[in-house]
C-alpha cells in the first residue's frame, strides 16, 4: 500500500513544545490524523484535517498540513508528561473503512 | 453507549489451536475493520467490512477468517494459531463515508 513515514522518537521536555512530522505519498489521501496510544492502551483520535485545509487548531494542539510536499506535523505546546505516549500518523484515501498508519513516533517527556 | 467492545483483553493460545476475537458495536455503524500491530510495525489492516453480508482483505488476511451477519458484530477468525500471529488486535468502526474510525481497546494475544 502506500506509505506514511514517521521518525520513530522524540524526547523534549516538560513545557517546551513538541512537533511531531509525517510524510505520505498517497495523493489521493482526503482525510489525515493524528491516534495518541498510551502504554497498553488503544488508540484515541486526537484530531484530524481534510486535505482542502492548511492548519487546524483544537486547544494545544496544531495540526499543519502542506498537500504539496505531502507533509503533515502535529504542534503540542507546553508539553506535559501526560503526553507521553506513542503518536501514529495515518491517513484515508477509500471513504474510511480502513486507514494506512504510520509506524508511530514515541513521544519522551522529561520533567 | 459503549462504543466498540473487544472480547477477551487477553489470551495465550499453542500452536494450532483455533479461537475468534470478538468485536462489538453499538453505534450503528456501516464499517467495520481489524488491524494488528506489532512493535515498529504501526498498525496493519487484516480485514474490512463495508456492511453486513459483505468483508474483503486487506494487507495481512492471511490465516484469518472474518465473517458480518449482523451490523453490530465483525469477529476475527483465528484457524490454526501460529506464533507469528502473536499481536496486538484492535477493531474499529465508522460511519460510511465519515472517515472518523472508533477504536477498541485491543485484545493481546500470545501463541507459543
Amino acid at each position: 500500500g502506500e506509505d506514511v513515514e514517521q521518525s520513530l522518537f522524540l524526547s523534549v521536555r516538560e513545557g517546551d513544545s513538541s512537533v511531531i512530522n509525517c510524510t505520505y505519498t498517497d495523493s489521493s489521501s482526503t482525510y489525515l490524523y493524528w491516534y495518541k496510544q498510551e502504554p497498553g492502551a488503544g488508540l484515541q483520535l486526537l484530531t484530524y484535517i481534510f486535505s482542502n485545509m492548511d492548519m487546524k487548531q483544537d486547544q494545544r494542539l496544531t495540526v499543519l498540513l502542506n498537500k504539496k510536499d505531502k507533509h503533515l506535523s502535529l504542534r503540542i505546546a507546553d508539553t506535559q508528561t501526560g503526553d507521553s505516549a506513542i503518536y501514529f500518523c495515518a491517513e484515508s484515501s477509500n471513504s474510511g473503512y480502513a486507514l494506512n498508519f504510520g509506524k508511530g513516533t514515541s513521544l519522551l517527556v522529561t520533567p | 453507549n459503549a462504543g466498540v467492545t473487544q472480547t477477551p483483553k487477553f489470551q495465550v493460545l499453542k500452536t494450532g489451536q483455533s479461537m475468534t476475537l470478538q468485536c462489538a458495536q453499538d453505534m450503528n455503524h456501516e464499517y467495520m475493520s481489524w488491524y494488528r500491530q506489532d512493535p515498529g510495525m504501526g498498525l496493519r489492516l487484516i480485514h474490512y467490512s463495508v456492511g453486513a453480508g459483505i468483508t474483503d482483505q486487506g494487507e495481512v488476511p492471511n490465516g484469518y477468517n472474518v465473517s458480518r451477519s449482523t451490523t453490530e458484530d465483525f469477529p476475527l477468525r483465528l484457524l490454526s494459531a501460529a506464533p507469528s500471529q502473536t499481536s496486538v488486535y484492535f477493531c474499529a468502526s465508522s460511519v460510511a463515508g465519515e472517515n472518523i474510525q472508533y477504536f477498541g481497546a485491543g485484545t493481546r494475544l500470545s501463541v507459543l
